[in-house]
């Protein structure tokens, strides 16, 4: 069974331009998630799809940040525009339905804005 | 106060050691516990959930405690290839959301 996937595996932007995210979840996983890792913090939570409703956004830090899920099945996350302290890893999870089951992480996109 | 606290580390241990690490966490509704191991550049992976009446996978054992608000992990004969972050995670009650410790780190010394 193939695993959640992400793309790009790394991106360097310039402070002020746009970069998008790309998440492919486990196949029939209708819980999406979005993590950020900031140099030396810990991960920390961004939002949560339902399928391809939004079921908890509070982690997203500005409205700098997009994510949209349509049609239930990839998840992209846009920032625009990228500021500096928006570098760090940026890694996509998947579950299956209750809460508190076991989540599957992909390999995450390492995001550097300089 | 952090939601979820681990001791960072390194702990640098020699092979076939035992080590031990802990984790305590604030909210006391909370319901689900996780043990993820990251390596270097990779995604954390799940090791092991911790149910409250602990529970044993091979080498490593997980127990709750809930009165003192503390899940600990422990590593048997450690190995080379147990070298890794070690996550706690503490799953927010009444959401989907996982709260992370910063990890510790472990050494496994040859």
């Amino acid at each position: 069974e193939a695993g959640v996937t992400q793309f790009p595996s790394h991106s360097v932007i310039e402070k002020g331009q746009t970069v998008t995210l790309r998440c492919d979840p486990i196949s029939g996983h209708d819980n999406l998630y979005w993590y950020r890792r900031v140099m030396g913090k810990e991960i920390k939570f961004l939002l949560h799809f339902v399928k391809e409703s939004k079921q908890d956004e509070s982690g997203m830090p500005n409205n700098r940040f997009l994510a949209e899920r349509t049609g239930g099945t990839y998840s992209t996350l846009k920032v625009q525009p990228a500021e500096l302290e928006d570098s760090g890893v940026y890694f996509c999870a998947s579950s299956l339905g209750l809460a508190g089951e076991k989540v599957y992480f992909g390999p995450g996109t390492r995001l550097t804005v300089t | 106060r952090k939601e979820v606290e681990q001791d960072p580390g390194p702990f640098n241990v020699p092979e076939g050691a035992t080590v031990a690490f802990n984790c305590t966490y604030s909210n006391s509704a909370s319901q689900s516990f996780f043990w993820y191991r990251q390596d270097c550049r990779k995604e954390p992976k799940l090791l092991m959930s911790v149910y409250s009446s602990g529970n044993e996978d091979g080498r490593f054992t997980a127990q709750l405690n809930r009165a003192s608000q503390y899940i600990s992990l422990l590593i048997r004969d450690s190995k080379l290839s147990d070298s890794a972050t070690y996550l706690c995670v503490v799953n927010r009650p009444g959401t989907y959301k996982y709260i992370f410790g910063t990890g510790t780190r472990l050494k496994v010394l040859a």
